[in-house]
Order: C-alpha cells, then sequence, then structure tokens
C-alpha cells in the first residue's frame, strides 16, 4: 500500500530555479527517503531523514520533514538540465518501505 | 563494485510462460527486494529477504516464487505469465534492512503478450 503521495505528480521549471515538491503521509513513520529516476533507469538514493530530524542537506537538495503535518519537503535549488528527472518519496514505518507515486521535473533549458 | 546487475534488460513473454529474472549484488548486503513498478502506481514490493535462506512476502506476491541460497543471488521467478505481470521489475538491496537505504539495480522491462 502506498503510504507517501507525492505532489504535484509534474513540475516543469527553468533551469536555475528552484523546484519544491511534497510528500504526505499517513501513519508514524522510522525515516523518510527520497530518490530519484532517471528515465528507464533505477532508483538512486538522494537522503534519509529520521523521524527525529527536521531538516537535512546534501549539495543543492534540501529535505524538510513534519511530523506533526505528516509531511516532507525535498528542495532542489539552481536547478539544472540534469535534474529532470521522478523523485520518489519513500517512508518507513514499522520497518516496512513504502513508495508514492513520484513528481515527475522538467528542467527546460 | 557493479552494485546491484539485474538481467535480462528486456525480456518479452507470451502468457503461461515461465523465466527467472535475475539479480546479484556485490555488497555484501544481507535485504534484497524485488518491486515492481508501475505507471502512476510507485513500486510495489513483491518479495524480499533478510538473508540467505530466509524469504517473505511483500504486498504482490501472487504469481511469483524466490529464493535465496546465497547472499549474492536474489533471483525472481514468474510461474506462469500472465498479462497483468507486464511491468518494470527492479531488485534491492541494503546493508541495514528495509529502513536503511536501498541500493537499486537498473530494471528488467518485462512484457507479457
Amino acid at each position: 500500500s502506498q503510504q507517501g503521495e507525492e505532489d504535484p505528480q509534474a513540475l516543469s521549471i527553468q533551469e536555475g530555479e528552484n523546484a519544491t515538491m511534497n510528500c504526505s503521509y499517513k501513519t508514524s513513520i522510522n525515516n523518510l527517503q527520497w530518490y530519484r529516476q532517471n528515465s528507464g533507469r533505477g532508483l538512486v538514493h538522494l537522503i534519509l531523514i529520521r523521524s527525529n530530524e527536521r531538516e537535512k542537506h546534501s549539495g543543492r537538495l534540501r529535505v524538510t520533514l513534519d511530523t506533526s503535518k505528516k509531511s516532507s519537503s525535498l528542495l532542489i535549488t539552481a536547478s539544472r538540465a540534469a535534474d529532470t528527472a521522478s523523485y520518489f518519496c519513500a517512508t518507513v514505518a514499522h520497518y516496512k518501505l513504502s513508495f508514492g507515486a513520484g513528481t515527475t521535473v522538467t528542467v527546460r533549458a | 563494485n557493479a552494485g546491484v546487475t539485474q538481467t535480462p534488460k528486456f525480456q518479452v513473454l507470451k502468457t503461461g510462460q515461465s523465466m527467472t529474472l535475475q539479480c546479484a549484488q556485490d555488497m555484501n548486503h544481507e535485504y534484497m527486494s524485488w518491486y515492481r513498478q508501475d505507471p502512476g502506481m510507485g513500486l510495489r514490493l513483491i518479495h524480499y529477504s533478510v538473508g540467505a535462506g530466509i524469504t517473505d512476502q511483500g504486498e504482490v506476491p501472487n504469481g511469483y516464487n524466490v529464493s535465496r541460497s546465497t547472499t549474492e543471488d536474489f533471483p525472481l521467478r514468474l510461474l506462469s505469465a500472465a498479462p497483468s505481470q507486464t511491468s518494470v521489475y527492479f531488485c534491492a538491496s541494503s546493508r541495514g534492512g528495509s529502513a536503511d537505504t536501498q541500493y537499486f539495480g537498473p530494471g528488467t522491462r518485462l512484457t507479457v503478450l
């Protein structure tokens, strides 16, 4: 069953702009993970944020977690054409990993 | 390290045929899993294994078998292929189990006619 739901389903931005996508979930979690999938490829892990953490950074990526609202956001700053991909949040609840349906991000040159 | 490898990349089957999707990892990960990815539905867990000789069912196990005789290999068998099994299949492994970072293979695109 899908625990996390991403919003929006699709996002189109200009190169250099920031991209923000959100993930909402229903039950308490152990951690939340974000993955990227380029077209026709496997998923690549981006960031894992634990339930007791509020924010994590990795390069141009910033992830926040608000457990009171049961939501997370992924911000990509200064986007590049290579950031064109689908982004998935995955929640871990009771040590079960569940993926959302993803946000498709297109970065226009 | 090759990471997680999957073969074949593409496969076309006729209804009723059987086949095995291969998955191997060279990271000495105890936890391995199989997912299917269908449009608009995210990834759904088929089967998983917490170590050699131990497997368990995920969310959508019907029509699939797995075994884990070694730490490195985790093959997925389709017993009698059906059109509903047309999908992209991903194998993943992790050091610390389902709650840890997952490392994914490149996927197998399967079409069942």
